[in-house]
């Protein structure tokens, strides 16, 4: 787990404001994710990468937007059209072959 | 998709007792099933896990149970710790999807000393 980022902690946006929130890892993963958890809910999948330079839409995509350039990061940016944002967001990945997914220690997002 | 129910969503125990925590999937080609421990304000952690090809598995005070027929798996903590006390979050991995994992609403268990 303690080779999976995220930063910052704690964020604050005013309403109609894109926000991107940072996700890095030094675990040689291929695969990695983004969740989004609200209060009294599980883990949604928001998008996935298996490989750099590919990633697929999960269950809740509409109104976020990742870029996979490098293996080492997968940044999540929440755009304006994300109609309830706050929530505390979770980025996690696992090797290729295998079945755990780690996860970072997450940004909670709040929007003003 | 896969759809994941679990229950109860909070869960009272005296400290030295058992706690079980029931999940439910929709999807019978799923065939991982994670269980996380997550504490307040911080990430989720893996506790145990189960494959479809195993029935139970134990780690010390903590077990898994499947039963793919009836499509149900629980989570079993022996002799409860304060330390125990969290929100636990099983999750079942649709066999189609790229190891995309559908979880439960949680739940949060209270370990009274």
């Amino acid at each position: 787990d303690g080779g999976i980022t995220q930063s910052p902690k704690y964020l604050f946006r005013k309403e109609g404001q894109n926000v991107t929130l940072s996700c890095e890892q030094n675990l040689n993963h291929d695969a990695m994710y983004w969740y989004r958890q609200d209060p009294g809910q599980g883990l949604r999948l928001i998008y996935y990468s298996q490989i750099v330079n590919d990633f697929q839409k999960g269950d809740i995509a509409e109104g976020y937007s990742v870029s996979r350039e490098k293996k080492e990061s997968f940044p999540l940016t929440v755009t304006s059209a994300q109609k309830n944002p706050t929530a505390f967001y979770l980025c996690a990945s696992n090797p290729t072959g295998t079945d755990t997914q780690y996860f970072g220690p997450g940004t909670r997002l709040t929007v003003l | 998709g896969e759809n994941v129910e679990q229950h109860p969503s909070t869960l009272s125990v005296q400290e030295g007792d058992s706690a079980v925590i029931k999940c439910t999937y929709s999807d019978s080609a799923s065939n991982y099933f994670p269980w996380y421990k997550q504490e307040l304000g911080k990430r989720p952690q893996l506790i145990i896990d189960i494959r479809s090809n195993v029935g139970e598995k134990k780690d010390q005070r903590i077990a898994v149970t499947l039963n793919k027929t009836a499509k149900h798996f629980s989570l079993h903590i022996t002799e409860t710790q304060p330390e125990d006390s969290a929100v636990y979050f099983c999750a079942a991995r649709w066999k189609t999807g790229a190891n995309n994992l559908f979880f439960g609403t949680g739940t949060r268990l209270t370990v009274i000393p």
